[in-house]
């Protein structure tokens, strides 16, 4: 996945711990994106940035938020994990809104 | 409300037996389909960018059509290494750089 990197690859963390997911880019684009992917539902969009400092929220937000204070990194945080916030995390870049490259992905467990 | 389904939900082929993947969608306005192919462990992996009713795009062994209903996949005589999650997913004119995706077809081919 040349240009971006998702840190860390696997984690495990304890129900009600704030957990922070972090997607590095090299590529200088402008959209970047968390997206979740659980069986039978595919990929589910967290939140997305379409700039520095410019972010919203995608279909499933709730228990999630975001920072970018760089164009390279795009911070995802849990502010209180849950067991239903277990799940793959995977993050993209685009440079102009469409034609994804995604990262590797992050196995998040929660217990 | 804006839905993708994909069909079947897993697929297996012999070496050489070909056959089709389907991704039918629901929404507001169509501004572009996209197609992936996930590897186990992956994320997922760009194929391509369908925009208009008839279009037509090809990369080896895969085919991908457009109609103003759904999307085929084509795998013409497929081999053991095209097997994957094949994923698709729409861009809708009111919902610009983010996508939404089908759960996505997992297709083994055996040799």
């Amino acid at each position: 996945d040349a240009g971006i990197t998702q840190s860390p690859r696997h984690k495990v963390t304890e129900t009600g711990t704030p957990v922070t997911l972090r997607c590095h880019q090299t590529e200088n684009h402008r959209y970047m994106y968390w997206y979740r992917q659980d069986p039978g539902h595919g990929l589910r969009l967290i939140h997305y940035s379409y700039g520095v400092k410019d972010t919203d929220k995608g279909e499933v937000s709730d228990g999630y938020s975001v920072s970018r204070s760089k164009t390279e990194d795009f911070l995802l945080t849990l502010e209180s994990a849950t067991s239903s916030q277990t799940s793959v995390y995977f993050c993209a870049i685009s440079a102009k809104g469409y034609g994804y490259t995604f990262g590797s992905g992050t196995r998040l467990t929660v217990v | 409300e804006d839905q993708v389904t994909q069909s079947p939900e897993a697929l297996r082929l012999q070496e050489g037996e070909s056959s089709s993947l389907n991704c039918s969608y629901t929404v507001s306005g169509l501004r572009g389909l996209f197609w992936y192919r996930q590897d186990p462990g992956k994320g997922p992996e760009f194929l391509f960018t369908l925009y208009s009713a008839g279009e037509e795009k090809e990369k080896e062994r895969l085919k991908a059509t457009l109609t103003k209903k759904e999307s085929f996949l084509h795998i013409t005589a497929p081999k053991p290494e095209d097997s994957a999650t094949y994923l698709c997913a729409v861009m809708t004119t009111d919902s610009w750089g983010k996508l939404q995706f089908g759960a996505g077809t997992q297709v083994v081919v055996t040799p």
